[in-house]
């Protein structure tokens, strides 16, 4: 079936940094979210995208979904010990089911 | 509102005991969700629902019964538990429509069979 692939699966930066993380499709998406989960939690949706090229932010973040609808990314700017988490992305998957990536596994060094 | 619900949060089985992991979600969402937490494997469907009485598979079915009477609530059952089905299970509810809107999660449930 169809899948996405989160690159990197691990990341770690010291505080202050940006990162770029990535989720590809071999196939055209309809949409796109990004959920985050802290340690220990569950997983909580930080937005979604649907437009071809469509860029949105949200305070240090900021969400991209490609021209050709089949990747998407994530930039954080000046990493902060509060983004630690697993980012995950999901796509409507065929019928009306969501599948997730395998999620990106964030530390940052203080 | 409560928002999703899961109970228990933890659990011990033996292997071939069965269990119910319940879920229920007070905002009227018709779409629910089960999916399974695995280090390095990400969240895998196993079953969904887009409203009473229609459930379907997702990527990992087998071993796992569901059934949906209520809008509220989404019973996931393990049959005859084994040890490949110790997990993190998660319960999510949505809107739906045209495309997926924002999932609600529930807190999960932690499940060891041993």
């Amino acid at each position: 079936g169809q899948q996405v692939m989160q690159i990197p699966q691990y990341q770690h930066v010291q505080e202050g940094e940006d990162f770029t993380t990535y989720c590809n499709s071999s196939t055209t998406l309809s949409n796109i979210q990004w959920y985050k989960q802290r340690p220990g939690g569950h997983p909580v949706f930080l937005i979604q995208l649907v437009k071809s090229g469509e860029v949105k932010k949200q305070k240090r973040l900021t969400f991209q979904f490609g021209e050709a609808k089949k990747n998407s990314s994530l930039h954080i700017t000046a990493t902060q010990t509060t983004d630690v988490g697993t980012y995950f992305c999901a796509f409507q998957g065929g019928s009306e089911k969501l599948v997730f990536g395998k999620g990106m596994k964030l530390t940052v060094n203080p | 509102n409560a928002g999703v619900t899961q109970t228990p949060k933890f659990q011990v089985l033996k292997t071939g005991q069965s269990m119910t992991l319940q879920c229920a979600q007070d905002m009227n969402h018709e779409y629910m969700s089960w999916y399974r937490q695995d280090p390095g494997m990400g969240l895998r469907l196993i079953h969904y629902s887009v409203g009473a009485g229609i459930t379907d598979q997702g990527e990992v079915p087998n071993g796992y019964n569901v059934s949906r009477s209520t809008t509220e609530d989404f019973p996931l059952r393990l049959l005859s538990a084994a040890p490949s089905q110790t997990s993190v299970y998660f319960c999510a509810s949505s809107y739906t429509g045209r495309l997926h809107y924002e999932q609600y999660f529930g807190p999960g449930t932690r499940l060891t069979v041993t």
